[in-house]
């Protein structure tokens, strides 16, 4: 069974700076798909980012990006010119790809973003 | 984005009584997934549907069972609810391949169980 790992329960970082969130997971999958999912206190689940596993490159979405290690099997967001607005949980999941298998999540990491 | 709605979006209980949430989707996807969010947890999955009467059980099914009568709504039952179960519930469905692949969720429904 696949396993996500957040090591880091709670962050916080000033705005403008830049923060990176840790995730790792276990698998002995060669095709899988990676995400980070934002939940601000509204509760309302927003996906940020997705990694397809066979991708050499980094995946970037405006002041979101990722650093995607397979070997490692590690896969951290780094948030550039942090806002307010980042303030939220932040998830990492891992899904293996095909058969619609279901999406594996890590507990969580809960970000402030302080003015 | 897929239209997903989850109802009631909050509900207190009684222990001991029979709980029924919904979750409805207007797009006629395939996959649908009831997780459960805990602090210190993140969300775990409960059950998931691949199609019309085809469910399956996940990481954390004990006390819950689900029905999926239509394509377009798949229920969660707690059948005699317990305080273990106060959480906040969220459904999701899968769609897309490849680039556009994701998972999109409802909005959740904190439940209570006194």
């Amino acid at each position: 069974a696949q396993t996500v790992t957040q090591s880091q329960p709670e962050m916080s970082v000033q705005e403008a700076e830049t923060v990176t969130l840790s995730c790792t997971y276990d698998t002995s999958e060669n095709n899988y798909y990676l995400f980070w999912y934002k939940q601000p206190p509204s509760r309302q689940m927003i996906l940020v980012i997705r990694q397809e596993a066979y991708k050499q490159q980094n995946a970037t979405e405006n002041r979101f990006s990722v650093n995607f290690q397979k070997a490692a099997k590690s896969f951290s967001l780094k948030i550039s010119d942090s806002q307010l607005g980042d303030t939220a949980m932040y998830f990492c999941a891992f899904m293996k790809r095909g058969g619609n298998t279901p999406l594996v999540f890590g507990k969580g990491t809960r970000l402030s973003v302080i003015a | 984005d897929a239209g997903i709605t989850q109802s009631p979006r909050h509900k207190v209980t009684e222990t001991g009584t029979p709980v029924t949430l919904r979750c409805h989707q207007t797009e006629n996807h395939r996959y649908m997934y009831w997780y459960r969010q805990d602090p210190g947890h993140g969300l775990r999955l409960i059950h998931y549907s691949y199609g019309v009467k085809d469910t399956d059980k996940g990481e954390v099914s004990d006390g819950y069972s689900v029905s999926r009568s239509k394509t377009e709504d798949f229920l969660l039952t707690l059948e005699s609810a317990t305080s273990s179960q106060t959480s906040v519930y969220f459904c999701a469905i899968s769609a897309g391949t490849g680039t556009n692949y994701g998972y999109t969720f409802g909005s959740g429904t904190r439940l209570t169980v006194v």
